[in-house]
């Protein structure tokens, strides 16, 4: 079974640059997270989409950052400008709806010097 | 919303010996609790998870204990081997905020031989 699949999975930008991360969930997972994960911290919850629909995204940045999840499968993440601290791994997960179990995917380590 | 506190931050212990990692959750509304292991460079990979119904369960050498009247959950692996050398992150969430995991920060375990 194909898991989560994310990339690039390194990217270095300077600040004020945009970036975008891309992700494809399991086959058949209607539910799609996207995580921050600064160094030596745990995951963090940016925003999480139902099918093609935003169901929580308290955590997002929206000043800065945007996410899409068109036709309900593939998502992307916008970061626009960059700053320093958004230096980090930023991790997709996906499940099943209406179960709690998520798979993350390998993540994509955000640079920003 | 959910806090979760996780102890110890690093563990270090011989090939062969138990490792216990302790969570404390904050909302008695959360119902689920998995548990992730994140090697170096790696996505954070689910090893075994624990609902609010169930005081106890297993898989081969690791189990996950639950007391909701405490708020607290641990990981207990035994007959440690190097492989089990990872940052191990807990998790919780409510029904109420499905797929809103709040991680833990995480616990750096070094098992030497």
């Amino acid at each position: 079974e194909a898991g989560v699949a994310q990339s690039p999975r390194y990217k270095i930008i300077e600040k004020r640059q945009s970036v975008a991360f891309w992700c494809n969930p399991i086959s058949g997972h209607a539910t799609l997270y996207w995580y921050q994960q600064i160094l030596g911290q745990g995951p963090k919850l940016l925003i999480q989409f139902q099918n093609n629909g935003v169901v929580d995204d308290s955590q997002l940045p929206k000043d800065r950052f945007s996410a899409e999840r068109l036709k309900g499968v593939d998502s992307t993440l916008k970061i626009q400008p960059a700053k320093l601290e958004d230096s980090a791994v930023y991790l997709c997960a996906s499940s099943f709806l209406l179960y709690p179990e998520q798979y993350f995917g390998p993540g994509t380590r955000l640079t920003v010097t | 919303g959910e806090n979760v506190e996780q102890h110890p931050s690093t563990l270090s212990v011989q090939e062969g010996d138990s490792a216990v990692i302790k969570c404390t959750y904050s909302d008695s509304a959360s119902n689920y609790f998995p548990w992730y292991k994140q090697e170096l460079g790696k996505r954070p990979q689910l090893i075994i998870d624990i609902r609010s119904n169930v005081g106890e369960k297993k898989d081969q050498r690791i189990a996950v204990t639950l007391n909701k009247t405490a708020k607290h959950f641990s990981l207990h692996i035994t007959e440690t081997q190097p492989e089990d050398s990872a940052v191990y992150f807990c998790a919780a969430t409510g029904t109420d905020s499905w797929g809103k995991l709040q991680f833990g920060a995480g616990t750096q375990v070094v098992v030497t031989p």
